[in-house]
């Protein structure tokens, strides 16, 4: 079954560098998701890009926060200056439809210290 | 913007029982329901899904019902086992259908 790779499963790095992770969608899929998930609590929408432009994006992805589409496999999501509150699980997702059948990947931990 | 609302927290079942899960939605145009599974260390994986021109739809032990009136849906699991021990969630599409917005999760523990 086609999945949703994302690297590093684990980076831990110093308050105020910078950090990109990166994400491999399905293949055929169109649209792509960057979600983030604070220890113990919910699913958060970041944001949505579609045709190398951001459709929808949420008050927490702000400045420091940028994506990419760098070439026809890869999607980033880079983090400007990380703070101690960036930690959290980040999961890039994509899908075939740009509403319905989301697939997630398996995150990557972020940890700030 | 969407908000979806989902109760119970925390859900505990013995082996064998069904587990119902709820959440509500804010948005009447919402016409997208999935729901997710989250296992420890794990990224959200759909378990299943309904469009708003059906009122259910089943998969083996899995269901999901939908109220437009209401404007809520919920997730049931019949004869629950261990391996169905996940945080659950359940998401609407945000109004642009862009997105889709997360409830809280309900943590689901099954104890044989």
């Amino acid at each position: 079954e086609p999945e949703v790779t994302q690297t590093p499963s684990h980076q831990v790095t110093q308050m105020g560098q910078e950090v990109i992770l990166r994400c491999v969608p399905i293949s055929n899929h169109l649209y792509f998701y960057w979600y983030r998930q604070i220890l113990g609590q919910k699913v958060e929408f970041l944001v949505s890009f579609y045709n190398n432009e951001i459709s929808e994006k949420s008050e927490i992805f702000d400045d420091q926060f940028s994506v990419e589409r760098p070439d026809g496999s890869n999607f980033t999501l880079k983090i400007r200056s990380t703070k101690l509150e960036d930690s959290a699980m980040y999961f890039c997702a994509s899908s075939e439809s740009m509403n319905y059948g989301y697939t997630f990947g398996s995150g990557t931990r972020l940890t700030v210290v | 913007g969407e908000n979806v609302e989902q109760h119970p927290s925390t859900l505990s079942v013995q082996e064998g029982d069904s587990a119902v899960i709820k959440c509500t939605y804010s948005d009447s145009a919402s016409n997208y329901f999935p729901w997710y599974k989250q296992e420890l260390g794990k990224g959200p994986q759909l378990i299943i899904d309904i469009r708003s021109n059906v009122g259910e739809k089943k998969d083996q032990r899995i269901a999901v019902t939908l109220n437009k009136t209401a404007k809520h849906f919920s997730l049931h699991i019949t004869e629950t086992q261990p391996e169905d021990s996940a945080v659950y969630f359940c998401a609407g599409l945000n109004q642009a259908g862009t997105a889709l917005i997360f409830g809280k999760g309900t943590t689901l523990s099954v104890s044989s």
